[in-house]
This record gives C-alpha cells, sequence and structure tokens, in this order.
C-alpha cells in the first residue's frame, strides 16, 4: 500500500512570493490533515478536511494560508504571501477516519523563506 | 485548553540502557494517546497508542500506559539499540468528531554504542 506522497520535498523562496504544496493521501482515505512544524517544536494543525470539506480550519491564518480538497482526495496548501516566519515543515496526513483513527503522515515539505 | 508536555531533550543513553521519556496531558473528555517516532530524514510514524484508562500500547520493544490519575503516558524500554535514535513525540487525539493530534515539542534520543 502505497503511503502519503507530498511534493516538493524542498522549497527555498524569498520573503512575499507564493508557493504550494501537494499532497496525496493513502487510496480511500477519507480524512486529510496539514501540520505546520516549526523547528524544535511538535506539528500543529493547520486544517482539517473529511472527504472535501473543511472540518477545522481554526488555526489556519486565513489571511495568507488557503488549502483545497478537490474531489475528496489530493490537495493543495498555499501560501501567498510568505513570511519569514512561515519557515518550517509542512506535513500532510491521512486517516481513514476521525476520532481515535492511526493517521499516516507524508515526508513533509521543508519550507525555507528568505 | 488541551495540551501535551515531555521531557526536554535531547536524551544521550549507551547502548541496552534503560529509557524513560516523560509525558503529560491536559485534555478535556476522554483522550486517545500517541507516541510518534521521527527518524532522521524520514516523516512521523505512530509508535504505539491507547484509548482508554489503563491500556497499555506496546510496538518493538517500546511500553506506554495511560495513566489517567496522573495524566501520564510515559515512553519506556528496557534496553535501547543504536537504532532507536529518533525523536518522540507524545501526542493526543480530542474527542469528539475532529481527532486531529496535539503534539508535544518532542525528545531526542540519542544512543550510543
Amino acid at each position: 500500500e502505497a503511503g502519503v506522497a507530498q511534493s516538493p520535498r524542498y522549497k527555498i523562496i524569498e520573503k512575499r512570493q507564493s508557493v504550494a504544496f501537494w499532497c496525496n493521501p493513502i487510496s480511500g482515505h477519507a480524512t486529510l490533515y496539514w501540520y505546520q512544524q516549526i523547528l524544535g517544536q511538535g506539528p500543529k494543525l493547520l486544517i482539517q478536511f473529511q472527504n472535501n470539506g473543511v472540518v477545522d480550519d481554526s488555526q489556519l491564518p486565513k489571511d495568507r494560508f488557503s488549502a483545497e480538497r478537490l474531489k475528496g482526495v489530493d490537495s493543495t496548501l498555499k501560501i501567498q504571501p510568505a513570511k519569514l516566519e512561515d519557515s518550517a515543515v509542512y506535513l500532510c496526513a491521512s486517516s481513514q477516519r476521525t476520532f481515535q483513527e492511526t493517521q499516516y503522515f507524508g515526508p513533509g515539505t521543508r519550507l525555507l523563506v528568505l | 485548553g488541551d495540551s501535551v508536555t515531555q521531557m526536554e531533550g535531547p536524551v544521550t543513553l549507551s547502548e541496552e540502557a534503560f529509557l524513560t521519556i516523560n509525558c503529560t496531558y491536559t485534555a478535556t473528555g476522554y483522550p486517545s494517546l500517541f507516541w510518534y517516532v521521527q527518524y532522521p530524514g524520514e516523516g512521523l510514524q505512530l509508535l504505539l497508542k491507547a484509548t482508554k484508562a489503563d491500556d497499555k500500547g506496546s510496538n518493538k520493544g517500546f511500553e506506554a500506559t495511560y495513566r489517567k490519575e496522573t495524566t501520564s503516558f510515559h515512553l519506556e524500554k528496557g534496553s535501547v539499540q543504536v537504532s532507536d535514535s529518533a525523536v518522540y513525540f507524545c501526542a493526543l487525539s480530542v474527542g469528539g468528531s475532529q481527532g486531529n493530534l496535539i503534539f508535544g515539542k518532542g525528545t531526542k534520543l540519542s544512543v550510543k554504542p
């Protein structure tokens, strides 16, 4: 069974530029999560999708971050414009359903904003 | 709000030493508890979990018991190996239908031969 795929693995941009990350969850997983992991900290949830609907985006900085999950499969997370403090690893995870379900994580995208 | 506190690292041990990484939590309701591990250059992997009080999760020689009375979920291993060198994250899953994880800051473990 293929795992969670993410691309790109690394990205370097200058502040005020835009960037997009892509995630393909495990086949059949209804729930998809995006986490932000700043160096030295644990991952923090940005947004959670159930199929193609948003369940929780309370910690997503909506003035610059956006995410979508068209057709309930792949997802894209965008930052526009980027700030220095957005430098982090962006992790995508998926699970079959939600509560108490094991989440499977992708390798992450490491973003550096200069 | 809900939170997880785990012991700060880094932790350096010799091979075959006993490992304990402390984790305590604050949560409303009855969360599920998890330990995730991140090996160098790899993504987060579930190590073990427990879904109710007094449950013991175990995997690869690691164990953790869900202690409601002390709100703790300490990770233990009797004899660590060099290959256990990684960052370990304690996490809880909030109640309700959401299931998103709240993580501690992580503890880096280095095991020397």
